[in-house]
């Protein structure tokens, strides 16, 4: 499986400021993908980002709020935009693996904005 | 969209104690994960079982993808075996999108 590693692992922010999560892969992958996780709550894929093509997002997130970028097959970025105390979340980046829909994640990245 | 539900949603058990965690999802899936989530946030994959059986030490998995349910057991517990456990699934041929369902809480008391 990939070492995924992100950067940073956690912030507090000014709401109305932005923020750009890392994410770092040890190995070359074909699909990245980035997850928001609200306190207490579950998983919710924010978008599927792929190397040369725009990000595809999921329903209730946009690019101007979320820019992503993926400019090699090992690297991508989340942007956190305009940011209100309902963005804190972890958010994590994850990756495809080897079998059918398997996916692996990084360790996280908890973003706190006041 | 495909639906996971997942139970209990909280459960304290003694050290040593033995433990069935269950997931039912809504539709056919291409794929089902199993995660453990420690207390520092990171999702740790414990297992990948669309079907059948599997077993890694204390813990296991069976998947019976026709009644459209997974259970994970966990045997013996310890106090590291604390946190949160997510059922994931893969419903749509072709998608890749991981449909997570809400978790059980897991707290090992020594």
């Amino acid at each position: 499986s990939a070492v995924i590693s992100q950067k940073p692992s956690r912030d507090i922010c000014q709401r109305g400021t932005s923020l750009t999560i890392q994410c770092q892969v040890d190995s070359q992958v074909t699909m990245m993908f980035w997850y928001r996780q609200q306190p207490g709550q579950s998983l919710t894929l924010i978008a599927t980002a792929n190397q040369g093509s725009e990000a595809t997002y999921e329903s209730g997130f946009v690019i101007d709020k979320f820019p992503i970028s993926r400019p090699n097959l090992t690297f991508s970025t989340l942007t956190v935009s305009n940011m209100s105390p309902e963005d804190s979340s972890i958010y994590l980046c994850s990756v495809k693996g080897d079998r059918v829909g398997e996916q692996y994640f990084g360790p996280g990245t908890r973003l706190t904005v006041t | 969209g495909i639906q996971v539900e997942q139970s209990p949603p909280d459960l304290i058990l003694q050290e040593g104690a033995n433990s069935t965690l269950r997931c039912n999802f809504s539709d056919s899936v291409n794929n089902l994960q199993w995660f453990h989530q420690n207390p520092w946030g990171q999702l740790i994959n414990l297992f990948y079982i669309p079907s059948g059986t599997k077993q890694n030490g204390r813990l296991s998995a069976t998947t019976v993808a026709t009644e459209r349910y997974s259970l994970l057991y966990i045997s013996s517990s310890q106090t590291t075996d604390s946190g949160v456990y997510f059922c994931a699934v893969v419903g749509r041929a072709g998608s890749y999108q991981l449909t997570f369902g809400k978790g059980t809480k897991l707290s090992v008391i020594p």
